[in-house]
């Protein structure tokens, strides 16, 4: 079955960097775009980024760009989010999620199978 | 960006009743309209996408319509395990975007 499992949280202070991951099972994770989505505490949803399933094309919010990137290593089936002059604004639980389709990149879709989430806190 | 409006915030419902929940697009996302459901500690599970078609191994009870700017989801006889928070989310161009959330509670 299909499985996401993040990693990398923790505590970091304002303005430093961290590198989130996302270790995929149960699928053929080079032939899927995949997501990440996150939510503070308390409050709703927000997409973040998303990524290729050859890694060749990325999109991400607004709020995230030139700081965030996104990426993934096909041959080691992980998924990655690295957050650079992180802000206290982007403290909250982090979620990767799959794209439904396979080997289709034209439009986007929406994650069929989400993860547990990695809570990302940023506080001096 | 593509804003995603959800109303009530909040809905009370008692089991076995209908729920009827709303979302409104700021610009026609066509039929390209996704359902959430999350609970507390735990991811979303995908629901309904492409406005109207449920996702693997969810229940009859769930049905999605609307195209254009405005969509809904009607749970038909609510259950206790569908007491929850319902997001929306547009996926019409790369820059996709939920909306605020529905809380539906029990009354």
């Amino acid at each position: 079955q299909v499985q996401l499992v993040e990693s990398g949280g923790g505590v970091v202070q304002p303005g430093r960097s961290l590198r989130l991951s996302c270790a995929a099972s149960g699928f053929t994770f080079s032939s899927y775009g995949m997501h990440w989505v996150r939510q503070a505490p308390g409050k709703g949803l927000e997409w973040v980024a998303v990524i290729s399933y050859d890694g060749s094309n990325k999109y991400y919010a607004d709020s995230v760009k030139g700081r965030f990137t996104i990426s993934r290593d096909n041959s080691k089936n992980t998924l990655y989010l690295q957050m650079n002059s992180l802000r206290a604004e982007d403290t909250a639980v982090y979620y990767c999620a799959k794209d439904p389709r396979f080997l289709e990149w034209l439009f986007p879709a929406p994650g069929d199978y989400w993860g547990q989430g990695t809570l990302v806190t940023v506080s001096s | 960006e593509i804003v995603m409006t959800q109303s009530p915030a909040t809905l009370s419902v008692s089991p076995g009743e209908r729920a009827t929940l709303s979302c409104r697009a700021s610009q026609s996302v066509s039929s390209n309209l996704a359902w959430y459901q999350q609970k507390p500690g735990q991811a979303p599970r995908l629901l309904i996408y492409g406005a109207s078609t449920r996702a693997t191994g969810i229940p009859a009870r769930f049905s999605g319509s609307g195209s254009g700017t405005e969509f809904t989801l009607t749970i038909s006889s609510l259950q206790s395990e569908d007491f929850a928070v319902y997001y929306c989310q547009q996926y019409n161009n790369w820059l996709l975007t939920f909306g605020q959330g529905t809380r539906l509670e029990i009354k």
